[in-house]
C-alpha cells in the first residue's frame, strides 16, 4: 500500500538546538516529497519539496530536508531551532496510482514544540 | 501573492441543515482540492478537480459533493451534515504539472455540526 508515516506525534527541543522531524514513505517507483507546515488556526504553508537531484533539498524559514531511498525517508531538519518554529508539520508524498490526477498522500502530522 | 480564500473561518450549523464551503483561488489553477483534517489522520482528500465542471471523488467522498462551475471557484457541499462531520476543512488549489508542483492552501473552515 502506498503510505506516508511520522512516526513521532510530538517533538519537543530546546530553542538554539538542532531539530529532526521524521517521515518515511511507502510509494512504487520514485518518489516526489513534500513538507508543509500548519501555523495555530492557519492552512497550510509549502516548505519544501524533492523531486530528483541533489538529496539535501533546502526549502523556507532555515529548514532542510534529506532524501534517502535506500531507507525511504525524507527527514525535516534545521540547524537551530526557534520558538516560532513551534507549529504542526506534515509530510506528503505523490501518489503514484492517481496517474495524471497527481494526488498527495499525507501523514498524520508531527507537533513541534520548541522551548526557551 | 498567491491567494486561496475559503469564505468561513468558523461555522457551526445544525444536524440535517445543507452546508456550503465556498473556495477562490486568484492563481488561474486548474487543480483545486478539498481535505478534511482530523487529529491523528492528517489531511484525506474528499474531492478534487481538474478543469471547470469536472470532479474526481477522493478517498472520503460520501457525504458531500462539489461543483466548479467556475476555474477560481472550487465549492463543498454537505448535503445534511452529520456531527461526525464536524472538522476543519481545507481548500487547495495547483498546477497541473506532473505532481511536481506545490500546493496552496486557504486558511481554513473549522466547521461545528450540533
Amino acid at each position: 500500500a502506498q503510505s506516508v508515516a511520522q512516526p513521532e506525534d510530538q517533538v519537543n527541543v530546546a530553542e538554539g538546538n538542532p531539530l529532526t522531524v521524521k517521515c518515511t514513505y511507502s510509494v512504487s517507483g520514485n518518489p516526489y516529497l513534500f513538507w508543509y507546515v500548519q501555523y495555530p488556526n492557519r492552512g497550510l504553508q509549502f516548505l519544501l519539496k524533492y523531486i530528483t537531484g541533489d538529496n539535501l533539498v533546502k526549502g523556507s524559514y532555515g529548514f532542510e530536508a534529506e532524501f534517502n531511498k535506500s531507507q525511504t525517508s525524507f527527514h525535516l531538519k534545521k540547524p537551530s531551532a526557534l520558538v516560532s518554529d513551534s507549529a504542526l508539520y506534515f509530510c506528503a508524498v505523490r501518489d503514484p496510482r492517481s496517474g495524471g490526477y497527481n494526488k498527495l498522500i499525507f501523514g498524520a502530522g508531527t507537533r513541534l514544540a520548541v522551548h526557551p | 501573492d498567491v491567494k486561496v480564500t475559503q469564505s468561513s473561518r468558523y461555522l457551526v450549523k445544525r444536524t440535517g441543515e445543507k452546508v456550503f464551503l465556498e473556495c477562490v483561488q486568484d492563481m488561474d489553477h486548474e487543480n483545486m482540492f478539498w481535505y478534511r483534517q482530523d487529529p491523528g489522520l492528517g489531511l484525506r482528500l474528499i474531492y478534487f478537480s481538474y478543469d471547470v465542471k469536472m470532479k474526481e471523488k477522493g478517498d472520503i467522498p460520501e457525504g458531500y459533493s462539489v461543483s466548479r462551475e467556475k476555474k477560481e471557484r472550487f465549492s463543498l457541499i454537505l448535503e445534511s451534515a452529520s456531527t461526525n462531520q464536524t472538522s476543519m476543512y481545507l481548500c487547495a488549489s495547483r498546477l497541473p504539472s506532473g505532481g511536481n508542483t506545490e500546493a496552496f492552501f486557504g486558511q481554513g473552515t473549522r466547521l461545528t455540526v450540533v
